[in-house]
C-alpha cells in the first residue's frame, strides 16, 4: 500500500541555524505534498505545501523541494526560532477521486537558545 | 469561518466499553477523514467519506470499529469494544473536495484512554 517514510524522528538545532526535514513516498500517483505542524496538545496546521508541476516552493523562512523522479521531497526551515519547536508530519496524496492523505511518522523538531 | 468541531475533547473508559466521537467538519466540505494519532506516531488514516460514501476504511479495524457520516455532514466513530491499544487521540479532518484543493483542516481532536 501507500506509504511515507519520514527523517528524522527527531531533530535538534541551535536558534538561528537552519533545519531539514526530508520525506520518501511510494506512491507515483502521489502529486500534493502538504506539510503539517503539530505544536504540543494542538491540532496538525498546514503549513506550506508543493504540488508535483514544481521542484521548489518558499514562504519567508520556509521552503520545500521536490524531486519527482526520486520520489523525494524535503522541508527547510531557515533562521530557526524558538516558535518552532513543534512536530512537523509530510504527507503525500494524489488529485484522483479516491485519493488518501498519508502522513509520515513526524519529526519532533526542538530549537535550542 | 468555523473549524472542525469535535467532541468530547477527552475520554476515559474500561477495556470491552464503548464508546463514540462525533465530527462536525466545516461547512460545505465534502471530504470527512478519521485518523488515529497513537502518542509519539504520525496520524494514521482510518476512513474517509466523500460526502455520505466511504472512500476508503482499509486500515479500519471493522470488527470493533465503525463509523458513519448520515447525510453527507456530521460523522461520528464508534469502537465497541475498546482495546487497551485503541489509546489515542482522533482526529477527524475534512477538506472542500476531492481533487485540487486537497488542503486538509483538523479537528482538536478526541483523546481516549482505555484503563
Amino acid at each position: 500500500g501507500e506509504n511515507v517514510e519520514q527523517h528524522p524522528s527527531t531533530l535538534s538545532v541551535q536558534e538561528g541555524d537552519s533545519a531539514v526535514i526530508k520525506c520518501t513516498y511510494s506512491d507515483s500517483a502521489s502529486n500534493y505534498f502538504p506539510w503539517y505542524k503539530q505544536e504540543l496538545g494542538k491540532r496538525p496546521q498546514l503549513i506550506i505545501d508543493i504540488r508535483s508541476n514544481v521542484g521548489e516552493k518558499k514562504d519567508q523562512r520556509i521552503a520545500v523541494t521536490l524531486n519527482k523522479t526520486a520520489k523525494h521531497f524535503s522541508l527547510h526551515i531557515t533562521e530557526t526560532q524558538p516558535e518552532d519547536s513543534a512536530v512537523y508530519f509530510c504527507a503525500a496524496t494524489a488529485y484522483s477521486s479516491a485519493s488518501k492523505i498519508i502522513f509520515g511518522s513526524g519529526t519532533r523538531l526542538s530549537i535550542r537558545p | 469561518e468555523a473549524g472542525v468541531a469535535q467532541s468530547p475533547r477527552y475520554k476515559i473508559i474500561e477495556k470491552r466499553q464503548s464508546v463514540a466521537f462525533w465530527c462536525n467538519p466545516i461547512s460545505g466540505h465534502a471530504t470527512l477523514y478519521w485518523y488515529q494519532q497513537i502518542l509519539g506516531q504520525g496520524p494514521k488514516l482510518l476512513i474517509q467519506f466523500q460526502n455520505n460514501g466511504v472512500v476508503d476504511d482499509s486500515q479500519l479495524p471493522k470488527d470493533r470499529f465503525s463509523a458513519e457520516r448520515l447525510k453527507g455532514v456530521d460523522s461520528t466513530l464508534k469502537i465497541q469494544p475498546a482495546k487497551l491499544e485503541d489509546s489515542a487521540v482522533y482526529l477527524c479532518a475534512s477538506s472542500l473536495r476531492q481533487g485540487r484543493n486537497t488542503e486538509a483542516f483538523f479537528g482538536q481532536g478526541t483523546r481516549l484512554t482505555v484503563v
